[in-house]
């Protein structure tokens, strides 16, 4: 079964600071790798998603990650944070082949004060 | 509205009663999931329906949850005789009927066992 494991499960940034947040899973087969963001009082969203091709993806609200296979790990990123970016962040995995259940992270809650 | 939803938000019940929740997902995905989430953890696998058919039950889903999707429409997910630890948010997401989907998630159904 796949397991994922983030990191810092708070951070605390001013605006205009860099986000780094880390993820790394446990699997041995072909995985699908996102990211989903929970604003407060919102449901679950899709940030961005990496299936295959090109290792750096790009998602939503200037969010990017990588993927790097040899590290098992699929970090997010966001060279200047604002506010509204305030949220819990999830990182999930889903087995390449199968039912596609997602297998999330704890999260990190994400506070970016003004 | 197009999206997932679920019904109801929230939930208080005393130990011992029987809760049931609904879900009723976008109307042309084929696949439907539940997960739990509890507080500071990711949300975690329940069981999955793919049209009316349940094809995985996690180990987490004891005796007492039993989950249905007749006709392959909405889901219900029944909980007897409820303990303080069922205590936690339901979740409902749904994707197309193709691998790599993604899943839409519902806005939850928070339930308090007193």
């Amino acid at each position: 079964a796949q397991s994922v494991s983030q990191h810092n499960h708070h951070v605390i940034l001013s605006e205009a600071a860099s986000l780094e947040l880390g993820c790394n899973y446990s699997y041995g087969g072909t995985v699908n790798l996102f990211w989903y963001v929970q604003y407060p009082g919102q449901h679950l969203q899709l940030l961005l998603k990496y299936f295959s091709g090109d290792p750096l993806v790009k998602g939503i609200k200037g969010f990017e990650a990588e993927f790097i296979k040899s590290k098992f790990s699929f970090n997010l990123r966001k060279p200047s944070v604002q506010w509204s970016d305030t949220a819990e962040y999830f990182c999930a995995v889903t087995a390449y082949y199968g039912n596609n259940r997602l297998a999330f992270g704890k999260g990190n809650q994400v506070v970016v004060i003004p | 509205d197009t999206g997932v939803s679920q019904d109801p938000r929230h939930k208080i019940t005393k130990r011992g009663q029987n809760v049931t929740f609904r879900c009723d997902p976008i109307s042309e995905h084929n696949r439907l999931y539940w997960y739990r989430q509890t507080l500071g953890q990711g949300p975690e696998f329940l069981t999955y329906f793919q049209n009316e058919a349940q094809l995985e039950k996690s180990r987490l889903l004891s005796d007492r949850f039993s989950a249905e999707r007749p006709k392959g429409s909405f889901s219900t997910l029944e909980i007897q005789r409820t303990e303080q630890g069922d205590s936690a948010m339901y979740l409902c997401a749904s994707s197309g009927d193709r691998e790599n989907y993604e899943q839409y998630f519902g806005p939850g159904t928070r339930l308090t066992v007193t």
